[in-house]
Parts: structure tokens; C-alpha cells; sequence
């Protein structure tokens, strides 16, 4: 599976927006870029995922470079709830990728008051 | 929904013991997965199961046993507990193609 690579901690102050890089610059075609955040004490909830475009939820954005080798999330208003440990993960579409995921260490993100 | 439930929520275990980690889901999905977590560290996928009846050995499989009897239960069993096994141990659920749903996880002390 290709790796992806995080900065292991980032700060922001509460309602300013955070950017999480992560790069993926051996992807493939068929891996689709997930995020997952894990808030303290708690399992890992997801995030928001995309393959090509630029994808946005309720949670958060997802920007994707053109070549696919880097995507950035996107949190428009920090709040101290955001506070939380943020994967981002590649899942090769097809096959029982979906069924096991491959975390890194990820983005320990840390919300200022 | 429940969604994914995980018992018990705390456990110790004295070196040599033997016990099984529960987790079910109520939401009908395929593939259930087992992680645990060390402190400080990403979560590592332990053993996986693509429905009932398969499974199969994910990155750490040594000293756990799974089965899948049914599409809701996945328990995970501690064959001689050791105290590298201390850890957090999180269950999760999915359909193919869809994003995974993580239970609260298990908090496990080996002495």
C-alpha cells in the first residue's frame, strides 16, 4: 500500500481555519485519499474521502493537488472539539482494502483558546 | 442503531490468562476489522474479516485468535495474555467501498 506523510503535530487558535497536509506522492490511480480524526479516549471517526476533485461535507474540506501527490484538509473554523490525532490514509478501490486500514502516526492537532 | 459495541470497556489480565474481546454491530456490514493501539501510535490492524465465516491475519496476528459465526460478532480472543499485549483494542465495521465505523474501544492491562 502506498504511505502517506503527515507533520506529527500542528496549532491553531480556536475559529481561525486549519490546513492538515499530507503527502501520497506514490499513489496510484485507484487509491482514494481518506481522512480519519481520532478525539482523545475515543476510536477513530471519519473525516471525508475524495479521488480527484476537491470534496467538501459538513466536517470539513478536502483539497487535492492536480497529480494527485499531496491533498490538504481543510477545517474552516477551528474549535477546541477539533482538538484530535487527524490520518490521512490511502484505500485502494476494489478488493478488501475498505476491511483494513493502514494508519500512520498522523497529525496530533492542538486548538488554542 | 448501536452502531458498533465493544465489552468490556476496561480489563486486567495477569500474564498467562485467557479472554475474549467482544464486538458486534447492529448495521449489517460485511467487514469487520480488529486494531489495537499502543500509546502514542497509530492504530495496527490485528485480524479482519470480510463476512461470515472468512477470516483473515492483518499486520499483528500473533497471540489472537478471531472467528465470524455470524455477520454481527467478531470477538477477538487472547490465546495466553502477555504484557506486550497491553494496549487499547478497537473494533470496527464496513460495507465494501464505504468508510469504516470504530467502536469505543477496549482499554486492556496485562500484569
Amino acid at each position: 500500500d502506498a504511505k502517506t506523510t503527515q507533520p506529527n503535530s500542528m496549532e491553531s487558535n480556536e475559529e481561525e481555519p486549519v490546513h492538515l497536509p499530507c503527502n501520497h506522492s506514490t499513489i496510484s490511480g485507484t487509491d482514494y485519499i481518506h481522512w480519519y480524526r481520532q478525539l482523545p479516549s475515543q476510536g477513530p471517526e471519519y473525516v471525508i474521502h475524495g479521488l480527484t476533485s476537491n470534496v467538501n461535507n459538513r466536517m470539513a474540506s478536502l483539497a487535492i493537488a492536480e497529480d494527485r501527490k499531496s491533498s490538504t484538509l481543510i477545517l474552516h473554523r477551528a474549535t477546541l472539539r477539533d482538538a484530535a490525532v487527524y490520518y490521512c490514509i490511502l484505500i485502494r478501490a476494489g478488493g478488501t482494502s475498505y476491511g483494513k486500514l493502514t494508519f500512520g502516526q498522523g497529525t496530533i492537532l492542538t486548538v488554542h483558546p | 442503531n448501536a452502531g458498533v459495541t465493544q465489552t468490556p470497556k476496561f480489563q486486567v489480565l495477569k500474564t498467562g490468562q485467557s479472554m475474549t474481546l467482544q464486538c458486534a454491530q447492529d448495521m449489517n456490514h460485511e467487514y469487520m476489522s480488529w486494531y489495537r493501539q499502543d500509546p502514542g501510535m497509530g492504530l495496527r490492524l490485528i485480524h479482519y474479516s470480510v463476512g461470515a465465516g472468512i477470516t483473515d491475519q492483518g499486520e499483528v496476528p500473533n497471540g489472537y485468535n478471531v472467528s465470524r459465526s455470524t455477520t454481527e460478532d467478531f470477538p477477538l480472543r487472547l490465546l495466553s495474555a502477555a504484557p506486550s499485549q497491553t494496549s487499547v483494542y478497537f473494533c470496527a465495521s464496513s460495507d465494501p467501498g464505504e468508510t469504516q465505523y470504530f467502536g469505543p474501544g477496549t482499554r486492556l492491562l496485562v500484569l
